[in-house]
């Protein structure tokens, strides 16, 4: 079956653009998380969204950074006002219900984020 | 706090050589661990896990034992092939958490 998808692959920007990426999880799967993969870095947890609760966002590392999920499913990861720090990869992953060591997380390919 | 040290890379070996990528970790109260592997232009799959002390995990040739006396989990696997060749990464979870805490990852190449 399909697996996590997410868009663009690729996106560069000039600093102080506004981006969107674009997750979808996959079917069915209520947990759906961002992570951040910077250069040299492990990955960072960003946000993490579960059924209809509220979102947990302690992984933001600013206020530029917001997520939602509509719908339960597909979910939009929106940086504002772009700065170079912010390139990396960001990833985006699902679990059938919330994460746990015998529930898996299943990971997107990511997009690279190039800010100029 | 909760984190994940790894040996830093990148590693290059030959094929059939034998793997060890270290990984320790300082958790508050009693971690899973996990090694997530990414091979090129893919995302990160699980290779294995463990969820107690003394539990190895193991999968494709590859093992990890959880070493509670040492807060390691090393990655071991006896015969490399070039398609190992993909960047490794442990990580815990600390149960009840809803986050992976992730290593900075390890660029394994193997040359045949």
């Amino acid at each position: 079956g399909a697996g996590v998808s997410q868009s663009p692959s690729n996106k560069v920007t000039e600093k102080g653009k506004d981006v969107e990426l674009r997750c979808d999880p996959i079917s069915g799967h209520t947990a759906l998380y961002w992570y951040r993969q910077s250069l040299g870095q492990g990955l960072e947890f960003l946000i993490y969204f579960q059924g209809n609760s509220a979102p947990d966002k302690s992984g933001l590392p600013s206020d530029r950074f917001s997520a939602e999920r509509t719908g339960g499913s597909v979910s939009t990861l929106t940086i504002q006002r772009t700065q170079q720090e912010d390139s990396a990869v960001y990833l985006c992953a699902s679990s059938l219900y919330g994460l746990s060591s015998y529930n898996e997380q299943f990971f997107g390919p990511g997009t690279r984020l190039t800010v100029l | 706090g909760n984190s994940v040290t790894q040996m830093e890379g990148p590693v290059t070996l030959s094929e059939e050589a034998f793997l060890t990528i270290n990984c320790t970790y300082t958790a508050t109260g009693y971690p899973s661990l996990f090694w997530y592997v990414q091979y090129p232009g893919e995302g990160l799959q699980l290779l294995l896990k463990a969820t107690k002390a003394d539990d190895k995990g193991s999968n494709k040739g590859f093992e990890a034992t959880y070493r509670k006396e040492t807060t390691s989990f090393h990655l071991e696997k006896g015969s490399v092939q070039v398609s190992d060749s993909a960047v490794y990464f442990c990580a815990l979870l600390i149960q009840g958490a809803q986050k992976l805490v992730f290593g900075q990852g390890t660029r394994l190449t193997i040359n045949p």
